[in-house]
Formats: structure tokens, sequence, C-alpha cells
């Protein structure tokens, strides 16, 4: 099946910094890219949907300028946690979908902790 | 509404026993229907899909899946759990459109005792 990364796979921040998590697709041209995220125990509750070339679209209650994403190609998106602050650690899992196809593959996430 | 259910929160079988985890769905159309396994700390793994046709779906692993139209309902099977099974599974509905996100139910945990 396609493979998705993701990087860094755990990351450990000061309050106040930004941190820039990458998705990419390795071998298949992903036109949407999803982030999620995902609390303890929880399911997971998706933030925004990215299509390649165009803005990102943001779910209710997720701040844009706080979580910038980027899908500036076909196989790589971003996403940038800026100003982190303790209540942002979490983990973040992105997905993403090639073409046409009904498929979402899910890259290993990113355990991010703001100290 | 659109919603995905997982009734059962937790789940313990014994190594060996048939394992059965509900979901149950809400959706205006014909949706595309998917069960997903996390590992601790890991990412999500597709085991199964079910988009048309047979409604009885063969997944990895092992895992089969039985779409019920009139019961609102896809519950993931498995006849001889194995210790390697214990993690977290999650039911998913999609719409047939691409670009669209997934809904995701709340999970099930699945323990498995030996």
């Amino acid at each position: 099946g396609a493979v998705v990364s993701q990087h860094p796979s755990r990351v450990i921040c000061k309050s106040g910094t930004s941190v820039k998590i990458e998705c990419r697709s390795l071998d298949f041209q992903a036109t949407t890219m999803f982030w999620y995220r995902q609390f303890p125990k929880q399911s997971l509750m998706l933030m925004a949907t990215s299509n390649e070339g165009s803005k990102a679209t943001y779910e209710q209650g997720v701040e844009k300028d706080k979580f910038l994403i980027n899908h500036a190609s076909l196989t790589l998106s971003t996403l940038t946690v800026t100003s982190a602050h303790p209540e942002d650690s979490s983990f973040y899992i992105c997905s993403a979908r090639g073409g046409t196809g009904e498929t979402q593959y899910f890259g290993p996430g990113t355990r991010l902790l703001v100290l | 509404a659109q919603s995905v259910t997982q009734p059962d929160i937790h789940i313990t079988v014994s190594e060996g026993a048939s394992l059965e985890l509900r979901c149950n769905y809400s959706y205006g159309a014909t949706p595309y229907l998917f069960w997903y396994v996390q590992s601790p700390g890991q990412g999500l793994q597709l085991l199964l899909k079910y988009f048309s046709g047979d409604t009885l779906v063969q997944g990895i692993k092992g895992f089969e899946a039985e779409f019920k139209r009139s019961q609102s309902s896809f519950n993931l099977r498995k006849p001889s759990v194995h210790w390697s099974d214990a993690a977290e599974y999650f039911c998913a509905v999609g719409p047939n459109q691409a670009g669209t996100a997934l809904i995701f139910g709340k999970g099930t945990t699945l323990s498995v005792s030996s």
C-alpha cells in the first residue's frame, strides 16, 4: 500500500517557540492531505484539509494563524505550530489521499510536547 | 448529522477466542466504510474498507467486516485473536468524494488475555 511519512516522530520544545511537522507521501501524489490531532485515549479530530497549491480549509475552532498549513507540492504538506503552548502538546497525525482515490493513508504521527 | 458510533470503549478477549467489534454509522448517502488499527504511539493502519459490492470484506491480519445497510452497521470480526492484536481500533466513514475527510468513531481498545 501507499506510504506516508512524518518528521519528526517526536519533538520537545519550549513554550513560545514554533515547531514544523512534515508529512510526505512517498510513492504517490497526494492531491489532498489531512491533519488530525489526537489526545490520549481519544479519537482523531480533524484539524484541516489541504489541497495542493491552495489554502487549507480549517475545521471550526482551529486557529489558522496558530496552525499554519502549507501544501506546496503533491508529496509534501507541513504543519507549523506557532508560539506553541503546553496545551498544544498532543499527537499530530497526517493522512494523504491521491487523485480521486477514496482511501486515506496515514502517517505514523508526531508526538509534540511543549514545556 | 454524520457520525460513527463504536459502543464498546474497551473489550477484553482471550487469546484464541473470536472477536467482534461493533460500529454503527449515521450518514445521509452511501458511505465508504473503513476500519483502522492503531498500536500505542503509532499511526493508523488500514485493516479493510468497503466501497460497494460484496458486503463481506476481507482485510489484512485475518480480519473481516460485514456491511449491513439495514442496521447501519459495519462490524469487524476475527475468528481467533492473537496477543499481537491488542490495540486501538477505529471505525471511520467517508463520502465518495475525493478531498473530503473521514469521520472517526471514538475507538475500541482491545486487550487480549492469555
